[in-house]
Protein backbone atom coordinates (compact mmCIF):
# COMPACT_ATOMS: atom_id res chain seq x y z
CA UNK A 1 0.00 0.00 0.00
CA UNK A 2 0.80 3.31 0.14
CA UNK A 3 3.38 5.21 2.12
CA UNK A 4 3.57 9.09 3.08
CA UNK A 5 6.65 10.38 4.39
CA UNK A 6 6.34 14.02 5.98
CA UNK A 7 9.65 16.43 6.85
CA UNK A 8 10.33 18.36 9.40
CA UNK A 9 8.25 17.23 12.52
CA UNK A 10 8.52 20.56 13.85
CA UNK A 11 8.98 23.45 12.22
CA UNK A 12 9.54 27.20 13.82
CA UNK A 13 9.73 30.51 12.25
CA UNK A 14 9.41 34.03 12.72
CA UNK A 15 6.53 36.18 11.65
CA UNK A 16 6.62 37.39 8.01
CA UNK A 17 8.87 34.57 7.10
CA UNK A 18 8.26 31.07 4.79
CA UNK A 19 7.56 28.01 5.59
CA UNK A 20 7.93 24.81 3.77
CA UNK A 21 6.84 20.95 4.48
CA UNK A 22 7.74 18.34 2.01
CA UNK A 23 6.13 14.77 1.36
CA UNK A 24 7.33 11.82 -0.11
CA UNK A 25 4.76 8.79 -1.39
CA UNK A 26 5.61 5.44 -2.57
CA UNK A 27 2.92 4.43 -5.09
CA UNK A 28 3.51 5.39 -8.38
CA UNK A 29 -0.56 5.61 -8.90
CA UNK A 30 -1.49 8.16 -6.44
CA UNK A 31 -2.65 11.01 -8.38
CA UNK A 32 -4.40 13.01 -5.77
CA UNK A 33 -2.23 15.33 -2.58
CA UNK A 34 -4.58 17.02 0.01
CA UNK A 35 -3.19 19.02 2.80
CA UNK A 36 -5.06 19.60 6.13
CA UNK A 37 -4.15 21.67 8.80
CA UNK A 38 -5.12 20.66 12.78
CA UNK A 39 -5.98 23.23 15.06
CA UNK A 40 -5.23 22.32 18.69
CA UNK A 41 -8.94 20.57 19.95
CA UNK A 42 -10.28 20.56 16.33
CA UNK A 43 -10.38 17.98 13.42
CA UNK A 44 -8.17 18.47 10.18
CA UNK A 45 -9.30 20.83 7.82
CA UNK A 46 -8.37 20.92 4.20
CA UNK A 47 -6.44 23.78 3.19
CA UNK A 48 -4.99 22.91 -0.37
CA UNK A 49 -4.84 19.82 -2.82
CA UNK A 50 -3.14 19.46 -6.06
CA UNK A 51 -3.96 16.68 -8.23
CA UNK A 52 -0.82 14.78 -10.76
CA UNK A 53 -2.18 16.90 -14.17
CA UNK A 54 -0.30 20.33 -12.68
CA UNK A 55 2.56 20.97 -11.04
CA UNK A 56 1.72 23.80 -8.82
CA UNK A 57 -1.24 25.28 -7.11
CA UNK A 58 -1.24 28.49 -5.66
CA UNK A 59 -4.40 30.21 -2.86
CA UNK A 60 -3.36 33.60 -1.48
CA UNK A 61 -0.34 32.43 1.02
CA UNK A 62 -0.32 28.90 0.11
CA UNK A 63 1.10 27.11 -2.34
CA UNK A 64 1.67 23.35 -3.15
CA UNK A 65 4.15 21.98 -5.33
CA UNK A 66 4.04 18.34 -7.21
CA UNK A 67 7.29 16.66 -8.71
CA UNK A 68 5.27 13.27 -9.87
CA UNK A 69 8.86 12.08 -10.88
CA UNK A 70 10.70 12.12 -7.36
CA UNK A 71 7.31 11.18 -6.12
CA UNK A 72 7.33 14.49 -3.91
CA UNK A 73 5.14 17.42 -2.41
CA UNK A 74 5.19 20.53 -0.68
CA UNK A 75 3.77 22.94 1.26
CA UNK A 76 4.84 26.28 0.81
CA UNK A 77 3.17 29.26 3.27
CA UNK A 78 4.19 32.62 2.70
CA UNK A 79 4.59 36.03 4.94
CA UNK A 80 3.48 33.33 7.96
CA UNK A 81 1.43 34.48 10.98
CA UNK A 82 0.51 33.31 14.51
CA UNK A 83 -2.35 31.93 13.21
CA UNK A 84 -0.81 29.43 10.69
CA UNK A 85 0.44 27.79 14.18
CA UNK A 86 -0.99 25.01 13.91
CA UNK A 87 -0.04 21.16 12.72
CA UNK A 88 -0.30 20.18 9.09
CA UNK A 89 -0.49 16.65 7.34
CA UNK A 90 -0.30 16.10 4.14
CA UNK A 91 -2.12 12.99 2.06
CA UNK A 92 -2.17 10.59 -0.97
CA UNK A 93 -4.49 8.75 -2.75
CA UNK A 94 -5.30 7.54 -6.14
CA UNK A 95 -7.88 9.37 -7.52
CA UNK A 96 -10.31 6.97 -8.56
CA UNK A 97 -12.10 3.95 -6.94
CA UNK A 98 -12.44 3.23 -3.24
CA UNK A 99 -8.81 4.07 -2.38
CA UNK A 100 -8.23 5.84 0.51
CA UNK A 101 -6.22 8.61 2.09
CA UNK A 102 -2.90 7.80 3.78
CA UNK A 103 -1.71 10.65 6.08
CA UNK A 104 1.78 11.82 6.91
CA UNK A 105 2.48 11.99 10.09
CA UNK A 106 2.06 15.35 10.55
CA UNK A 107 4.33 18.80 11.13
CA UNK A 108 3.74 21.10 13.95
CA UNK A 109 4.48 24.64 12.75
CA UNK A 110 4.99 27.05 15.07
CA UNK A 111 5.22 31.33 14.13
CA UNK A 112 6.70 33.11 16.45
CA UNK A 113 5.47 37.07 16.66
CA UNK B 1 -17.69 24.23 11.65
CA UNK B 2 -17.15 20.81 9.07
CA UNK B 3 -21.10 19.76 9.64
CA UNK B 4 -19.85 16.55 10.64
CA UNK B 5 -20.89 15.84 14.58
CA UNK B 6 -19.11 13.55 16.86
CA UNK B 7 -20.19 12.27 20.36
CA UNK B 8 -19.40 12.19 22.90
CA UNK B 9 -16.24 14.61 22.90
CA UNK B 10 -14.80 12.63 26.02
CA UNK B 11 -14.95 9.36 26.91
CA UNK B 12 -12.72 7.42 30.19
CA UNK B 13 -13.67 4.20 30.12
CA UNK B 14 -11.88 0.83 31.66
CA UNK B 15 -9.69 -2.00 30.18
CA UNK B 16 -11.75 -4.49 28.95
CA UNK B 17 -15.08 -2.13 28.63
CA UNK B 18 -16.70 -1.53 25.32
CA UNK B 19 -17.41 1.63 24.04
CA UNK B 20 -19.71 3.43 21.18
CA UNK B 21 -18.83 5.97 19.01
CA UNK B 22 -21.08 8.27 17.19
CA UNK B 23 -20.67 10.20 13.91
CA UNK B 24 -23.25 12.35 11.79
CA UNK B 25 -22.10 13.34 8.62
CA UNK B 26 -22.66 16.94 7.05
CA UNK B 27 -25.96 17.16 5.29
CA UNK B 28 -26.00 15.45 1.66
CA UNK B 29 -22.72 13.02 2.38
CA UNK B 30 -23.40 9.79 2.09
CA UNK B 31 -19.45 8.43 2.79
CA UNK B 32 -18.22 8.52 6.41
CA UNK B 33 -14.80 7.48 7.60
CA UNK B 34 -13.23 6.51 10.79
CA UNK B 35 -9.55 7.05 11.84
CA UNK B 36 -7.71 6.95 14.83
CA UNK B 37 -5.19 9.07 15.63
CA UNK B 38 -2.39 8.75 18.26
CA UNK B 39 0.76 10.58 19.02
CA UNK B 40 2.88 7.47 17.25
CA UNK B 41 1.03 6.72 14.33
CA UNK B 42 -0.63 10.10 13.27
CA UNK B 43 -3.79 9.27 11.32
CA UNK B 44 -4.83 5.93 10.68
CA UNK B 45 -7.51 5.37 8.18
CA UNK B 46 -9.79 2.45 9.99
CA UNK B 47 -13.04 2.05 7.59
CA UNK B 48 -15.30 3.94 5.41
CA UNK B 49 -18.87 3.67 4.14
CA UNK B 50 -20.85 4.73 1.73
CA UNK B 51 -24.65 4.67 1.85
CA UNK B 52 -24.71 1.99 4.50
CA UNK B 53 -22.07 0.01 2.73
CA UNK B 54 -18.72 -0.70 3.81
CA UNK B 55 -16.05 -0.12 1.18
CA UNK B 56 -13.10 0.19 2.52
CA UNK B 57 -10.76 -1.42 5.19
CA UNK B 58 -8.14 0.11 6.79
CA UNK B 59 -5.84 -1.06 9.88
CA UNK B 60 -8.91 -1.80 12.06
CA UNK B 61 -8.58 -4.23 14.73
CA UNK B 62 -11.24 -7.61 14.99
CA UNK B 63 -11.76 -5.82 18.56
CA UNK B 64 -13.70 -2.86 16.17
CA UNK B 65 -16.50 -2.99 14.55
CA UNK B 66 -18.73 0.03 12.36
CA UNK B 67 -21.99 0.44 10.84
CA UNK B 68 -23.60 3.02 8.75
CA UNK B 69 -27.46 3.50 9.32
CA UNK B 70 -30.13 4.52 7.43
CA UNK B 71 -30.30 7.70 8.50
CA UNK B 72 -26.41 7.77 7.70
CA UNK B 73 -25.14 8.75 10.89
CA UNK B 74 -22.48 5.99 12.10
CA UNK B 75 -21.32 4.31 14.77
CA UNK B 76 -17.89 2.72 15.72
CA UNK B 77 -17.83 0.30 18.37
CA UNK B 78 -14.68 -0.74 20.23
CA UNK B 79 -14.35 -3.60 22.77
CA UNK B 80 -12.24 -5.79 24.99
CA UNK B 81 -10.59 -2.09 25.35
CA UNK B 82 -6.64 -2.13 25.98
CA UNK B 83 -4.96 0.55 27.61
CA UNK B 84 -3.57 0.95 23.83
CA UNK B 85 -6.69 1.80 22.22
CA UNK B 86 -6.43 5.45 24.08
CA UNK B 87 -6.58 7.76 21.13
CA UNK B 88 -8.56 10.53 19.06
CA UNK B 89 -11.57 8.92 17.13
CA UNK B 90 -12.03 11.39 14.20
CA UNK B 91 -14.43 10.34 11.65
CA UNK B 92 -15.24 12.74 8.45
CA UNK B 93 -17.71 12.52 5.56
CA UNK B 94 -17.67 13.17 2.06
CA UNK B 95 -20.65 13.78 -0.36
CA UNK B 96 -19.49 10.89 -3.02
CA UNK B 97 -17.88 7.42 -2.76
CA UNK B 98 -14.62 8.42 -3.57
CA UNK B 99 -11.67 8.04 -1.06
CA UNK B 100 -10.16 10.74 -2.89
CA UNK B 101 -13.13 12.96 -2.55
CA UNK B 102 -12.99 16.26 -0.41
CA UNK B 103 -13.04 14.68 3.26
CA UNK B 104 -15.03 17.16 5.68
CA UNK B 105 -13.47 15.74 9.58
CA UNK B 106 -15.85 16.44 12.94
CA UNK B 107 -14.44 17.68 16.18
CA UNK B 108 -13.84 14.14 17.31
CA UNK B 109 -13.82 11.49 20.44
CA UNK B 110 -11.11 11.99 22.73
CA UNK B 111 -10.96 7.93 24.10
CA UNK B 112 -8.66 7.57 27.47
CA UNK B 113 -8.82 3.87 28.65
CA UNK B 114 -7.52 3.34 32.34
Amino acid sequence: GENVEQHPSTLSVQEGDSAVIKCTYSDSASNYFPWYKQELGKGPQLIIDIRSNVGEKKDQRIAVTLNKTAKHFSLHITETQPEDSAVYFCAASFFSGYSTLTFGKGTMLLVSP
Amino acid sequence: DSGVTQTPKHLITATGQRVTLRCSPRSGDLSVYWYQQSLDQGLQFLIHYYNGEERAKGNILERFSAQQFPDLHSELNLSSLELGDSALYFCASSPGPRGADTQYFGPGTRLTVL
